[in-house]
């Protein structure tokens, strides 16, 4: 079956550090892949997503490789701020009917 | 961007009742709608998957008597707990396919069962 591995967190960095939350996922066929932020006290939001190998998915500052060859889609960021704080949730699709597969979910803190 | 709202946002009930939450797409017609259950600090667990007009279709372990899943519409979509029990308080979460690959999710409703 289907299945997203993904770092396991929380995760604390200081404001303008990098960021990296691994993500690695198992999958039939060719998934489509992405990153979902749930800020506090909010639903999930898209982040990224990106559909087939070796396309990236950008958008805030934070962008993700779809991997085929390590079956990966580490999320990453060159500059964190406290406004980044939340839970992402990397998550495939595979098949038609359309269904998320997600992984554990990663807290992050950005602190001032 | 495409919007989904959910209804109550919270909701507190006695054991033995029976609770529905609503979850709309104000701007777009939802081919397919999921439901699903976030445990505190845990990912999300898919509950379920209703086309319109047609029956969910449940995944393993959800029990379809108790989680009664109506999609009469394009927009509507409704989750009703029947005989809510303690074990049952969660996190709720809906959303809703466009027919791409991308869903949008709806805020969220917290149901405490006492």
């Amino acid at each position: 079956g289907n299945s997203v591995t993904q770092m396991e967190g929380p995760v604390t960095l200081s404001e303008e550090a990098f960021l990296t939350i691994n993500c690695t996922y198992t999958a039939t066929g060719y998934p489509s892949l992405f990153w979902y932020v749930q800020y506090p006290g909010e639903g999930l939001q898209l982040l990224l997503k990106a559909t087939k190998a070796d396309d990236k998915g950008s958008n805030k500052g934070f962008e993700a490789t779809y991997r085929k060859e390590t079956t990966s889609f580490h999320l990453e960021k060159g500059s964190v701020q406290v406004s980044d704080s939340a839970v992402y949730f990397c998550a495939l699709e595979a098949g038609s009917a359309r269904q998320l597969t997600f992984g554990s979910g990663t807290q992050l803190t950005v602190l001032p | 961007g495409a919007v989904v709202s959910q209804h109550p946002s919270r909701v507190i009930c006695k054991s033995g009742t029976s609770v529905k939450i609503e979850c709309r797409s104000l701007d777009f017609q939802a081919t397919t709608m999921f439901w699903y259950r976030q445990f505190p600090k845990q990912s999300l667990m898919l509950m379920a998957t209703s086309n319109e007009g047609s029956k969910a279709t449940y995944e393993q372990g959800v029990e379809k008597d108790k989680f009664l899943i109506n999609h009469a519409s394009l927009t509507l979509s409704t989750l009703t707990v029947t005989s809510a029990h303690p074990e049952d308080s969660s996190f709720y979460i809906c959303s809703a396919g466009d027919g791409t690959d991308t869903q949008y999710f709806g805020p969220g409703t917290r149901l405490t069962v006492l």
